[in-house]
Order: C-alpha cells, then sequence, then structure tokens
C-alpha cells in the first residue's frame, strides 16, 4: 500500500537556525497537510497545502513557517528562525479527495536545544 | 469555534471486554467524522469514518463507531478488545474546507 514518507525521523537544531521537513506524499493524492504534536499530546492543525497553494492555515502558523511543493514530488515544511518551543512531532499527510482519509507519515521528531 | 472533544483521558478495559471511546463534536454544516489510532513513535493510521448513511459505521480491525447526530457524538467501540488494541485514539472533524481537527486524544489500555 502507498505510504506517504518522512524525512529525516529526528531533527536536533540550535534555536535560531532553519530546519527543512521533508515529506514525499502518495503520487496521486492532491491535497498536503503539516500537523505538529508536542509530547503525544493533542494533533495540532498546522496548513493545508491545495493546486500549490496555501488552503488553510492555523494561528501556529506564522511568519516563521512556509511550505513549498518544488517538484510535484516533495512537499517540505521550513522554519526560519526555530525557537524552543517548536520542538515537537511533525507530521505531514496526503489526500486524495476533500472529505477522505488523510494518510499520516511516521513523523519526524524535531528537537530544538 | 468547531471543535471536538474527547472527555477521557485514558480508557482501561479488560481483554475480551467491550471497549468504548467517546467523542462529541462542534462543527457547521453536516459533520464528516474521523477516527485514527496511533502506536507509539508512529504517525496516524485511519481506522473509519463517517460522511452519509448509516449511523453505525464499520472499520479496520474489528473498530466501529456511532454517530448520534441528536447527541452531536460519534462514539468509538469494539465488542471484544485485545491487548494489542492499547493505543493512543483520536476523534477528528472537518472544521473548514481543507482543515480537519482533532480532539485531544484518549489513550487505550487493554490489561489481559
Amino acid at each position: 500500500e502507498p505510504e506517504v514518507t518522512q524525512t529525516p525521523s529526528h531533527q536536533v537544531t540550535q534555536m535560531g537556525q532553519e530546519v527543512i521537513l521533508r515529506c514525499v506524499p502518495i503520487s496521486n493524492h492532491l491535497y498536503f497537510y503539516w500537523y505538529r504534536q508536542i509530547l503525544g499530546q493533542k494533533v495540532e492543525f498546522l496548513v493545508s497545502f491545495y493546486n500549490n497553494e496555501i488552503s488553510e492555515k492555523s494561528e501556529i502558523f506564522d511568519d516563521q513557517f512556509s511550505v513549498e511543493r518544488p517538484d510535484g514530488s516533495n512537499f517540505t515544511l521550513k522554519i526560519r528562525s526555530t525557537k524552543l518551543e517548536d520542538s515537537a512531532m511533525y507530521f505531514c499527510a496526503s489526500q486524495q479527495a476533500i472529505n477522505s482519509p488523510l494518510h499520516f507519515g511516521n513523523g519526524t521528531r524535531l528537537t530544538v536545544t | 469555534a468547531q471543535s471536538v472533544a474527547q472527555p477521557e483521558d485514558q480508557v482501561n478495559v479488560a481483554e475480551g471486554n467491550p471497549l468504548t471511546v467517546k467523542c462529541t463534536y462542534s462543527v457547521s454544516g453536516n459533520p464528516y467524522l474521523f477516527w485514527y489510532v496511533q502506536y507509539p513513535n508512529r504517525g496516524l493510521q485511519f481506522l473509519l469514518k463517517y460522511i452519509t448513511g448509516d449511523n453505525l459505521v464499520k472499520g479496520s480491525y474489528g473498530f466501529e463507531a456511532e454517530f448520534n447526530k441528536s447527541q452531536t457524538s460519534f462514539h468509538l467501540k469494539k465488542p471484544s478488545a485485545l491487548v494489542s488494541d492499547s493505543a493512543l485514539y483520536f476523534c477528528a472533524a472537518y472544521g473548514g474546507y481543507n482543515k480537519l481537527i482533532f480532539g485531544a486524544g484518549t489513550r487505550l489500555a487493554v490489561h489481559p
């Protein structure tokens, strides 16, 4: 069964540094998402992406965050200047059609020191 | 505001007994509801969904969920729990055009 893949599985970075989290969604999916989860708690919506533009974003997704689908395959989340509170598990998800289930990757654990 | 509530942080069940994990929702328009399961260090796996039709929805691994419009609930159920069902369970609903919002999660612990 096709899967969403995320790299790296774990990223450690210093406060103030830029990080890029990478995702390869399922190939025939059209909608893409980033979520984050802090310490195994609530799964928080960050951003949705369709037709090469952001569809919705949360208040968490401020100017430090950006997303890109540069080559029709990868879907990336960039954090320009990381803060300690950005430490979390970041999940990418893709979806074939609106209201169909989201398929999640296994996540990237981001640790900001 | 759109929201999903899971009132129980943890549910403890003995193996072989029925289990229920509760979920209530508050969304505008027709609710599109989902259950996901998360095992340690893994992503969320889709279990089942309600879009329209029968109020009792059957999903993966013997799970089912009952949609109740009057109570705005979508409780997850299984007739006979297994130890391997122990995991974190999330209820979710669409809270916008392209935005699936999740409840806080319920940790299910099934004891032998």
